[in-house]
């Protein structure tokens, strides 16, 4: 189906283990954003990718990393998860021409508690 | 820097009353405004837009002014409804060589009971 879409809609762990949330878009847009949603917070930008090899600190970027081998795919890793990082992650994507400039598009989100 | 404020929730009304959830923000340069939705479960989706002072961004019955003698983008709608029940979230953006990143207010939920 084309889209976003985010793997798995929910993941529990542990503290210390390293996760990976999966990201994938069919659109071939440039720009992709990972968001946390915290209650108070709002969404606060963690990383972001300009293009395929191209990626950038947002936000709140400690304790996370991320890779964009391929337009497409644009996974994030927590190395070593800790409490503060149980959140809901959203993926985005921008597209930036005709109708899709100043829109981004959101995937379903997912639900992550580290205990 | 930039930031967005808005109004703190949660917000509850019957179903028909008239709709406000105000907004403003602090930028630098000339922003372009967002309202984005959430519905239970989902990710965000563009509820309505505005790229420039005085625009109407409009959509479902909701609007939107950009109002940038007072910095804001206050959300409306005339007669709500049970399926307008979700958070609500003001946001924007600056253009910087097209990477439009965005800056999110911490969301209203608003339920509407029938």
């Amino acid at each position: 189906d084309a889209g976003i879409t985010q793997s798995p809609r929910y993941k529990i762990t542990e503290t210390g283990r390293q996760v990976t949330l999966m990201c994938h878009q069919t659109w071939s847009h440039s720009y992709m954003f990972w968001y946390r949603q915290d209650l108070g917070h709002g969404l606060r930008l963690i990383y972001y990718s300009a293009a395929a090899d191209i990626t950038d600190k947002g936000e709140v970027p400690d304790g996370y990393v991320v890779s964009r081998s391929k337009t497409e795919n644009f996974p994030l890793t927590l190395e070593s998860a800790t409490r503060s990082q149980t959140s809901v992650y959203f993926c985005a994507t921008y597209g930036g021409r005709g109708d899709a400039k100043n829109i981004q598009y959101f995937g379903a989100g997912t639900r992550l508690s580290v205990l | 820097g930039n930031s967005v404020t808005q109004m703190e929730g949660p917000v509850t009304l019957s179903e028909e009353a008239f709709l406000t959830i105000n907004c403003t923000y602090t930028a630098t340069g000339y922003p372009s405004l967002f309202w984005y939705v959430q519905y239970p479960g989902e990710g965000l989706q563009l509820l309505l837009k505005a790229t420039k002072a005085d625009d109407k961004g409009s959509n479902k019955g909701f609007e939107a002014t950009y109002r940038k003698e007072t910095t804001s983008f206050h959300l409306e709608k005339g007669s709500v409804q049970v399926s307008d029940s979700a958070v609500y979230f003001c946001a924007l953006s600056i253009s910087n060589f097209g990477n439009e990143k965005l800056t999110f207010g911490t969301g209203t939920r608003l339920t509407i009971i029938p």
